[in-house]
């Protein structure tokens, strides 16, 4: 069956504009999840959705970063006035409830 | 202290060799671990989930040690197809949700 996508796979971007990021889970995964790979640093956890409520936003790193999810499924993480910290791969993930969880693609965005 | 630690190698193996890695975690009241593969430029794919009684895929064996609060991975007659990065995952106290992903350990299988 098809897999978690994510789009665009690629993000050029100039500082101080905004983005956004979306994710489509598998069909039927209740949990989504926010991850962002920086060069040569580990997955950094960002946010978990279950269903349309987001318990744990933690990892979201600034108020600059926000995401939501419609109708169980589609996510869309935003980040507004982009620094070049934010430069990463940000992957999403979905899993049943909270079951092994299988990535996307990836976006790569670089921010100039 | 990081959460979850791993020697970054990379480990460079001529086909054939068994390799393992290990890999440290600071949280005992973590609940879920599990070994991901991620090839360059692409996304993490599960590769096993590691329970207290060990378990094997294949060539492929995991082994959790509660105690000492470390887990690892063991490959057997390793392939040109297994280079990779192997990322340790554990989950986090508040919940199984929440991934906390060691830096990875490279790994380079030669002909």
């Amino acid at each position: 069956g098809a897999g978690v996508s994510q789009s665009p796979s690629n993000k050029v971007t100039e500082k101080g504009k905004d983005v956004e990021l979306r994710c489509d889970p598998i069909s039927g995964h209740t949990a989504l999840y926010w991850y962002r790979q920086s060069l040569g640093q580990g997955l950094e956890f960002l946010i978990y959705f279950q269903g349309n409520s987001a318990p744990d936003k933690s990892g979201l790193p600034s108020d600059r970063f926000s995401a939501e999810r419609t109708g169980g499924s589609v996510s869309t993480l935003t980040i507004q006035r982009t620094q070049q910290e934010d430069s990463a791969v940000y992957l999403c993930a979905s899993s049943r409830i909270t079951d092994t969880q299988y990535f996307g693609p990836g976006t790569r965005l670089t921010v100039l | 202290r990081k959460e979850v630690e791993q020697d970054p190698g990379p480990f460079n193996v001529p086909e054939g060799a068994t390799v393992a890695f290990n890999c440290t975690y600071s949280n005992s009241a973590s609940q879920s671990f599990f070994w991901y593969r991620q090839d360059c430029r692409k996304e993490p794919k599960l590769l096993m989930s590691v329970y207290s009684s060990g378990n094997e895929d294949g060539r492929f064996t995991a082994q959790l040690n509660r105690a000492s609060q470390y887990i690892s991975l063991l490959i057997r007659d390793s392939k040109l197809s297994d280079s990779a990065t192997y990322l340790c995952v554990v989950t986090g106290s508040s919940g199984t949700y929440k991934y906390i992903f060691g830096t990875g350990t490279r790994l380079k299988v030669l002909a």
